[in-house]
């Protein structure tokens, strides 16, 4: 079955303290996106990736970053949280540019 | 810049009523426009796209006409069901499909 799996679904944690989610799909597509949703806000695009080792900033990267060291993995890494990064993360993958983008279930993160 | 602006929600509709729901964007160059459709606690899913102007995307009984006059990709379904219930957002992608703009999504409640 075509999946993106995030993880974790949900994580509540403190201010400062590292934290990575992992999104991994299994379709061999090269393109994968991190998003942002929030109220009101829509879905906000922080960084993507083309292919291994390319990747490049969306609308809001600032506080985050990424990595795309295989084609399957493409883990969103906050460094040091903050609450404004309290949100709510959805990654996608999709195989070429103009080909629909598949999403994972999302992953709830409260920065206390 | 590039943005999307949609119709602010809730939107209530009986079971057979006509759904509109408005899109407007601004953006540079040549966008592709999407709705895309989120039910409750998953990620979203296309529902139908447009490349270039004129274009009509259409996917179960959901239209969407590309405007490049009026810059709009409004929304329609003639008859919607209680299974349509779900947020709707509207986006665009430029540079090639990599960036993405969602608008503030539209929470449609069909009521039987």
């Amino acid at each position: 079955e075509a999946q993106v799996t995030q993880n974790p679904r949900y994580l509540i944690t403190v201010t400062g303290k590292k934290l990575t989610v992992t999104c991994s799909q299994n379709m061999n597509h090269e393109y994968m996106s991190w998003y942002r949703q929030d109220p009101g806000l829509g879905l906000r695009q922080i960084y993507y990736s083309m292919n291994v080792e390319v990747t490049d900033k969306g609308d809001v990267p600032e506080g985050y970053k990424v990595s795309r060291k295989e084609k399957r993995n493409f883990p969103l890494i906050l460094e040091s949280p903050s609450p404004n990064q309290t949100s709510l993360y959805f990654c996608a993958s999709r195989v070429t540019s103009n080909q629909p983008q598949h999403f994972g279930d999302g992953t709830r993160l409260s920065i206390l | 810049g590039n943005s999307v602006t949609q119709m602010e929600g809730p939107v209530t509709l009986s079971e057979e009523a006509f759904l509109t729901i408005n899109c407007t964007y601004t953006a540079t160059g040549y966008p592709s426009l999407f709705w895309y459709v989120q039910y409750p606690g998953e990620g979203l899913q296309l529902l139908l796209k447009a490349t270039k102007a004129d274009d009509k995307g259409s996917n179960k009984g959901f239209e969407a006409t590309y405007r490049k006059e009026t810059t709009s990709f409004h929304l329609e379904k003639g008859s919607v069901q209680v299974s349509d219930s779900a947020v709707y957002f509207c986006a665009l992608s430029v540079n090639n499909f990599n960036k993405f703009y969602f608008g503030s999504g539209t929470k449609l409640n069909v009521k039987p």
